[in-house]
């Protein structure tokens, strides 16, 4: 079945450093997101990609929809502690319209050290 | 908007025993997704409805387990006969197909422990 593999699985980080990982399936996506989430909690949507090539911000976050369509990453730019969380990039078969099921990575782990 | 809310938050349970979760989506959302969530995994998908018609199941989705949506509006996941393999954290989302794109915004979370 498909799978996302995603890198890298945690990461320690002086605060103000620049952070970016990423997602490769073995699959085509026509739709790849990325969510945050906290100990405890549900995830909470970061960006949303639907177009092959998209390059999408959202604040000092940045994420790219792969050419291929078969890659995503996400970049954070200039980390702060509240950056610490869990990242999970997802991929669907659908397009931008269409629901159906997601595909999640297995999540980086981000560590800020004031 | 309330965004989707997830009933109970934890449960704690003996094996053998049944279990119901509830889940309310964000009004008007048409879309609603169940997902179970293990420690240090991404969320892996349940089951999936559009308004009360449920459109697909995995194979994760055991005879044990069963989801409705009666009225296309809350959703029940049941699981009969729990056992420890199950406890995990069932994760809530939905979506609409009403809007120019379908984005899946997730609940808190059922933190499921089987004794």
């Amino acid at each position: 079945g498909q799978q996302l593999n995603q890198s890298p699985q945690s990461m320690f980080i002086q605060e103000g450093e620049d952070v970016s990982m990423n997602c490769t399936s073995s699959s085509i996506f026509n739709t790849w997101l990325w969510y945050k989430q906290d100990p405890g909690e549900g995830p909470v949507l970061l960006i949303a990609l639907y177009k092959a090539g998209e390059l999408t911000s959202n604040g000092r976050l940045t994420a790219q929809f792969g050419i291929t369509r078969k890659d995503s990453f996400l970049n954070i730019s200039a980390s702060i502690p509240s950056d610490v969380g869990i990242y999970f990039c997802a991929g669907r078969s659908g397009t931008y319209n269409q629901g159906g099921k997601l595909i999640f990575g297995q999540g980086t782990e981000l560590s800020v050290k004031p | 908007d309330t965004g989707v809310s997830q009933d109970p938050r934890h449960k704690i349970t003996k094996r053998g025993q049944n279990v119901t979760f509830r889940c309310d989506p964000i009004s008007e959302h048409n879309r609603l997704y169940w997902y179970r969530q293990t420690l240090g995994q991404g969320p892996e998908f349940l089951t999936y409805f559009q308004n009360e018609a449920q459109l697909e199941k995995s194979r994760l989705l055991s005879d044990r387990f069963s989801a409705e949506r009666p009225k296309g509006s809350f959703s029940t996941l049941e699981i009969q006969r729990t056992e420890q393999g199950d406890s995990a954290m069932y994760l809530c989302a939905s979506s609409t197909s009403g809007g120019s794109t379908d984005t899946q915004y997730f609940g808190p979370g059922t933190r499921l422990t089987v004794l």
